[in-house]
């Protein structure tokens, strides 16, 4: 199976920060990654897929990039409602894995 | 707008098998890939697999020999049964639409609905 190894796992920032998530794979997945966000109680919501196609519905503040093996979720100025879990998933073999998840809270 | 409810027990004795359906409304089942996904604290987010229309299946291999994903197109629902439940298997579990995209003639299925998810314990 293909390990994905997330970035920090927690970070604390504030309103209006940039902040980066890195996941990293245990082997070449080319562009074949989702992110994910999740709040408590709720199921996640695809934010970006194929590494950094928006999806649909999902603010611009929101941005993903990398290829291979290496990926970042980065948002450009964060807003109180993207305080959640995020998670990135690799859809290059089966199965399917996710990383371990970041926490995102408020500083 | 697609919408997907998970319903079943929410208690399983260890040992029996645990039974879901997913019921799918605002769209039809047909044409897509339908899985379920689960998540516990002590393992994070595990896709167990998925079944696309024509009754094809794809199974989480660390799961398969324990796990049958059925489809009902007359209902539009779709179920997962695991069998041999022990206290490992207890765990929110999500079922979710996969969608198709292409990239650079490569196909790849992120999930963009999933149910509200559904605590199942083994005890």
């Amino acid at each position: 199976d293909i390990q994905l190894t997330q970035s920090p796992s927690f970070l604390a920032a504030s309103v209006g920060d940039r902040v980066t998530i890195t996941c990293r794979a245990s082997e070449g997945i080319t562009s074949y990654l989702a992110w994910y966000q999740q709040k408590p109680g709720k199921a996640p919501k695809l934010l970006i897929y194929a590494s950094s196609t928006l999806q649909s519905g999902v603010p611009s503040r929101f941005s993903g990039s990398g290829s291979g093996t290496e990926f970042t979720l980065t948002i450009s100025s964060l807003q109180p409602e993207d305080f959640a879990t995020y998670y990135c998933q690799q859809l290059n073999s089966y199965p399917y894995t996710f990383g371990q998840g970041t926490k995102l809270d408020i500083k | 707008q697609v919408q997907l409810q998970e319903s079943g027990p929410g208690l399983v004795k260890p040992s029996e098998t645990l039974s879901l359906t997913c019921t799918v409304s605002g769209g039809s089942i047909s044409g897509s890939y339908w899985s379920w996904i689960r998540q516990s604290p002590g393992k994070g987010l595990e896709w167990i697999g998925y079944i696309y229309n024509s009754g094809s299946t794809t199974y989480n291999p660390s799961l398969k020999s324990r796990v049958t994903i059925s489809l009902d197109t007359s209902k539009n629902q779709f179920s997962l049964k695991l069998s041999s439940v022990t206290a490992a298997d207890t765990a929110v579990y999500y079922c979710a639409r996969h969608f198709r995209f292409t990239i650079i003639g490569v196909v790849i299925r992120p999930v963009d609905y999933w149910g509200q998810g559904t605590l199942v314990t083994v005890s």
